[in-house]
């Protein structure tokens, strides 16, 4: 079945220094979307991306789509301690909109 | 709007019992799927749902039933349960079909299952 890799699965920084998180699909993905969940909650919906070489920008958090639609990427500079929580990416493929799969997860932990 | 509501939030069970995971939404969303997610392994999609009626199969089906009588519940069954299946729960929701501009899910907060 359809896949998408998400690197690195963990990721500790300090208070202030940046953070990117990527994913990867071996096959033309028709959207893809990121989701954070800090720790003991639930996915909330971030961003969703659909058109090739789209960039969206929330605040400090940056998300791009490639321009193959086969990879992503979210950024967010200068963390904050209220960063902390697992991002994940989740993609679809052609016309099976209707099965979203998610990446692995990547958790962010940020010292003050 | 209480949003996607999930039922109960914590079960442990022993191995070859049953249960269900209650899932109901307040939204009239149409689209209703069951995630599980695991340390290193992400949310995996087991069943999703296009409409009262209609079920189907994601990455992770086996061990589980659904069904969808009404449009607000969609619950997830463990027939016998396994330690495998130790977990916790996600059930997710969203509004249309898969059209791009409705692809958004809503998450209730899990259910965390242990099977011993």
């Amino acid at each position: 079945g359809q896949q998408v890799m998400q690197i690195p699965q963990y990721q500790h920084v300090q208070e202030g220094e940046d953070f990117t998180t990527y994913c990867n699909s071996s096959t033309t993905l028709s959207n893809i979307q990121w989701y954070k969940q800090r720790p003991g909650g639930h996915p909330v919906f971030l961003i969703q991306l659909v058109k090739s070489g789209e960039v969206k920008k929330q605040k400090r958090l940056t998300f791009q789509f490639g321009e193959a639609k086969k990879n992503s990427s979210l950024h967010i500079t200068a963390t904050q301690t209220t960063d902390v929580g697992t991002y994940f990416c989740a993609g679809s493929w052609g016309g099976a909109t209707n099965k979203l799969i998610f990446g692995t997860g990547t958790l962010l932990a940020v010292q003050p | 709007n209480a949003g996607v509501t999930q039922t109960p939030k914590f079960q442990v069970l022993k191995t070859g019992q049953s249960m269900t995971l209650q899932c109901a939404q307040d939204m009239n969303h149409e689209y209703m799927s069951w995630y599980r997610q695991d340390p290193g392994m992400g949310l995996r999609l087991i069943h999703y749902s296009v409409g009262a009626g209609i079920t189907d199969q994601g990455e992770v089906p086996n061990g589980y039933n659904v069904s969808r009588s009404t449009t607000e519940d969609f619950p997830l069954r463990l027939l016998s349960a396994a330690p495998s299946q130790t977990s916790v729960y996600f059930c997710a929701s969203r509004n249309g079909q898969g059209r791009s501009g409705a692809n958004v899910l809503t998450f209730g907060a899990g259910s965390r299952l242990t099977v011993l």
